[in-house]
């Protein structure tokens, strides 16, 4: 289906750094989600978004509902090794059926040491 | 959050044969679930939408005689595909979300599918 746009496409930080990525839609969108992925396993949600202008927490993970709706972004404050693994965004549009995403392309993060 | 489990994790298979892979909501139901298809490096693309009850929405692309779809149950979804060919190598995984919320969606572990 058609993906979002999702950038950056890979980051290389050092342990304790924050990270930043986001990801934009030519289309509004009703639900934003934040998935990460590690090898081997399937996407994992971190964080849901609901409402335009929603900013929502998990932990070390923020992450917010643009108000034009076709926009989001997510924070990884002081990152650790764990932290390793590909993020996606995902989010559905006011066009699309209940439940079903558009994916963005992934953000890889590497956390060294 | 809610549970979604796949089975088998891995398979290996011969060209020309069968497989079904399994998608099971475990602590809710899911009147509607999800298959995808990943290939190493890239995102997860969708290949159709599984409804309990009725025929599958296959998208545009996906061949619906290859990849066969069965939701039997609200807990309880399958993807067979028919005479597998190397090509058919993949990651795929489901997903799920409950049915009043279902604009959230839980993936499962996913299934490692190599075909000789």
């Amino acid at each position: 289906g058609q993906q979002l746009n999702q950038s950056p496409q890979s980051m290389f930080i050092q342990e304790g750094e924050d990270v930043s990525m986001n990801c934009t839609s030519s289309s509004i969108f009703n639900t934003w989600l934040w998935y990460k992925q590690e090898p081997g396993e399937g996407p994992v949600l971190l964080i849901a978004l609901y409402k335009a202008g929603e900013l929502t927490s998990n932990g070390r993970l923020t992450a917010q509902f643009g108000i034009t709706r076709k926009d989001s972004f997510l924070n990884i404050s002081a990152s650790i090794p764990s932290d390793v693994g590909i993020y996606f965004c995902a989010g559905q549009s006011t066009t699309d059926s209940w439940g079903k995403l558009q994916f963005g392309a992934g953000t890889q993060v590497v956390v060294t040491p | 959050g809610a549970v979604v489990s796949q089975h088998p994790s891995r398979v290996i298979c011969k060209s020309g044969t069968s497989v079904k892979i399994e998608c099971r909501s475990l602590d809710f139901q899911a009147t509607t679930m999800f298959w995808y298809r990943q290939f190493p490096k890239q995102s997860l693309m969708l290949m159709a939408t599984s409804n309990e009850g009725s025929k599958a929405t296959y998208e545009q692309g996906v061949e619906k005689d290859k990849f066969l779809i069965n939701h039997a149950s609200l807990t309880l979804s399958t993807l067979t595909v028919t005479s597998a060919h190397p090509e058919d190598s993949s990651f795929y995984i489901c997903s799920a979300g409950e049915d009043w919320e279902q604009e959230t969606q839980y993936f499962g572990p996913g299934t490692r599918l190599l075909v000789l």
